[in-house]
């Protein structure tokens, strides 16, 4: 049972491009949550996915960032226009749980990141 | 709004020392609080989970332990050996919010 796949593990991308950051949740998962890293800092929530829902998206920039999990293939966390600013490492947890059910119980498992780089 | 704070921000100890890793968080009302390692350049390791009624979870040279009413956690590590060298992540889910994080400890174990 492979774990919680992200790719690209690492994506260069040049000031005013788009990058897409893949995420593909452990095998019987159908809730996604994406986190920012910036260089010596926690980890940021962005947004939590079910199955073709956004269930919170509070952590978004209101900009240029978007998320989707399909109802086929993985989770895509999309940034447009990427500014040296958004250079971070972008990690993806999955769960089989809902929210509700997810507080009481289960630890989170985490993707190996993306680490994006804005030159 | 919870807020998770790690002391120290770094630390350095040499080979078979025990030590303490400390996590405080604002709102106690807090449904569980997980322990994470991440090394440079990687993911994030899960070490322990420990549920709002436990006191504390063991795994191996590790030991969490919760004091939910005072908003603290500590990580024990015994014997500490140069492999456990990474950086340590405190998490806690509360509430409607997903896992809020510490900036967590730098740990380096000297030969």
């Amino acid at each position: 049972n492979a774990g919680v796949m992200q790719n690209p593990r690492h994506l260069v991308r040049r000031r005013g491009q788009e990058a897409r950051l893949r995420c593909s949740p452990m095998k019987g998962h159908s809730h996604v949550y994406w986190y920012r890293q910036l260089p010596e800092e926690g980890l940021k929530f962005m947004v939590y996915l079910q199955k073709e829902n956004i269930i919170d998206e509070s952590g978004m920039p209101k900009e240029r960032f978007s998320a989707e999990f399909p109802k086929e293939g993985p989770s895509i966390l999309r940034i447009q226009q990427v500014v040296r600013g958004d250079s971070a490492a972008y990690f993806c947890a999955s769960s089989p749980l809902s929210g509700a059910a997810r507080r009481m119980n289960t630890e989170a498992f985490f993707g190996q990141g993306t680490r994006l780089t804005v030159v | 709004k919870q807020e998770v704070t790690q002391i120290p921000a770094a630390l350095s100890v040499p080979e078979g020392e025990n030590l303490v890793l400390n996590c405080s968080f604002t709102d106690s009302a807090i449904y569980n609080l997980q322990w994470f390692r991440q090394d440079p350049g990687k993911g994030l390791t899960s070490l322990l989970l420990i549920q709002s009624s436990q006191r504390e979870q063991t795994s191996g040279r590790l030991n969490a332990s919760l004091d939910k009413s005072s908003g603290r956690s500590t990580l024990y590590i015994a014997a500490s050996q140069p492999g456990d060298s990474a950086t340590y992540l405190c998490a806690v889910s509360s509430g409607n919010t997903p896992l809020v994080f510490g900036k967590g400890t730098r740990l380096s174990v000297i030969a």
